[in-house]
């Protein structure tokens, strides 16, 4: 059982926008702490999506976009591609814990 | 441009221990950044495992920590990983990552190694 909870899949179709929930806690989301997003795709390690809730690395398109609400946060993607298509991770500190915490995943289908 | 690279045996048998190493290429480990042990057991999600720092200072997953031993090798450029009493739970692909971010608390992964697989066998 991960600390931060999310769907473990979503589908869309090219060209749709979909969202990826990350729900948290007061010791994590809810304490302010920043939220971090990842993209796996098939037999790759991890890549940074977004960083400190909202921010892009340089490279990252702008059809990626992230958000922060109490102890949720979530991961919209705009303009879907086929090549978006991998297993998203949030990812937080966790002050109970002393940990830092990632959700459970999330497989994008692009259908 | 930093490169992180895992190594160690892929097979190690139940009850004994793991131990890992990450090369680090590209940059000082004594750069003002911690160094994280993340896992991803086949077909699951992700678990920080632990982080150090250069100079020794650690922070360990409490899951873990009575058998978890994280290091930095400054002289190598390299960290190491020793996870002692291991388990078929403990099968799983080991990655090393940068923390990477101004407040450690609120740091990011990036980059991070290829990853190795290691499986316990009983």
């Amino acid at each position: 059982q991960s600390v931060l909870t999310q769907p473990p899949s979503v589908s869309g179709a090219p060209g749709q926008r979909v969202t990826i929930s990350c729900t948290g806690s007061s010791s994590n989301i809810g304490a302010r702490y920043d939220v971090h997003w990842y993209q796996q795709l098939p037999g790759t390690a991890p890549k940074v999506l977004i960083y400190g809730t909202t921010n892009r690395p340089s490279g990252v398109p702008d059809r990626f976009s992230g958000s922060k609400s109490d102890t949720s946060a979530s991961l919209a993607i705009t303009g879907l591609q086929a090549e978006d298509e991998a297993d998203y991770y949030c990812q937080s500190y966790d002050s109970s814990l002393t940990a830092w915490v990632f959700g459970g995943g999330t497989k994008l289908t692009v259908l | 441009q930093l490169q992180l690279q895992e190594s160690g045996p892929g097979l190690v048998k139940a009850s004994e221990t793991l131990s890992l190493t990450c090369s680090v290429s590209g940059d000082s480990i004594t750069r003002s950044n911690y160094w994280a042990w993340i896992r991803q057991p086949p077909g699951k999600g992700l678990e920080w495992i632990g982080s150090v720092f250069h100079s020794g200072n650690t922070y360990y997953n409490l899951s873990l920590k009575s058998r978890l031993n994280i290091s930095a090798d400054t002289s190598r450029n390299l960290l190491s990983l020793k996870l002692n009493s291991v388990t078929a739970a403990d099968t799983a692909l080991y990655y090393c990552a940068r923390h990477h971010g101004n407040y450690v608390r609120e740091n990011w992964f990036d980059p991070w190694g290829q990853g190795v697989m290691v499986t316990v066998s009983s």
